[in-house]
């Protein structure tokens, strides 16, 4: 079992929908989960942090975790053209070991 | 400011050539990270450095030699690479380094092609 697991992809939303985007984590020792946007060619640009369990909303985007379920998404509210990327879910294996998903491909279609 | 700064943005290089990559951030953080990052895969950890000491070393074959001269900078030195190593090479830093699992935050890499 892989630790931190993503749907590949490729996700395909609307233009003004609601992208969902799904991550599963095996360690339950993991505290802190991380939301990376990565364009092509480009480095991850971190998009949310979140450490407790519940929603955590910045702007269009909400970061949901829950540690009984070790289940972590990032909803996209509004999704704009600018927002198709890799988007990876990262979550910590011991204290400074982040391991990051596959990365879900992400397209919003004008 | 969040800017982790990496030199150079592209490397060519022959399987024989020494070269070193760079990375510097002036965040006063004190953890510094490498990763590796193929194509259509995520990055991969290879090495951290807390307060300039090599913490973590993820089995990087020996070619790959890590050096952390100050609480700025971080040098990834190059030899004798194969063209599997060919990559997007990433620098990454955090607050502490201490207690752990804290943000890290991404310079925009060097692509490397080893031929």
């Amino acid at each position: 079992q892989k630790e931190v697991e993503q749907n590949s992809g490729p996700l395909s939303v609307p233009e003004g929908a609601i992208a969902s985007l799904n991550c599963t984590y095996s360690d339950r020792g993991s505290q802190s989960f991380f939301w990376y946007r990565q364009y092509s060619g480009k480095s991850p640009e971190l998009i949310m942090f979140i450490y407790s369990n519940g929603d955590k909303e910045d702007g269009r985007f909400t970061a949901q975790l829950n540690k009984a379920s070790q289940y972590v998404s990032l909803l996209i509210r509004d999704s704009q053209p600018s927002d198709s990327a890799t988007y990876l879910c990262a979550a910590f294996q011991g204290a400074q070991k982040l391991v990051f998903g596959q990365g879900t491909r992400l397209t919003i279609n004008p | 400011d969040t800017e982790v700064t990496q030199t150079p943005k592209h490397l060519v290089m022959g399987m024989t050539n020494k070269k070193s990559l760079k990375c510097e951030q002036h965040m006063g953080h004190r953890a510094m990270y490498w990763y590796k990052q193929k194509a259509k895969k995520p990055p991969e950890l290879m090495f951290v450095y807390s307060y300039e000491k090599l913490s973590i070393n993820e089995s990087v074959p020996s070619r790959f030699s890590p050096e952390c001269p100050n609480s700025s900078l971080l040098n990834l030195h190059l030899h004798a690479l194969q063209p599997e190593d060919s990559a997007l090479y990433l620098c990454a830093s955090s607050l502490a380094g201490t207690g752990g699992q804290e943000t890290q935050y991404f310079g925009p890499g060097t692509r490397l092609l080893v031929l």
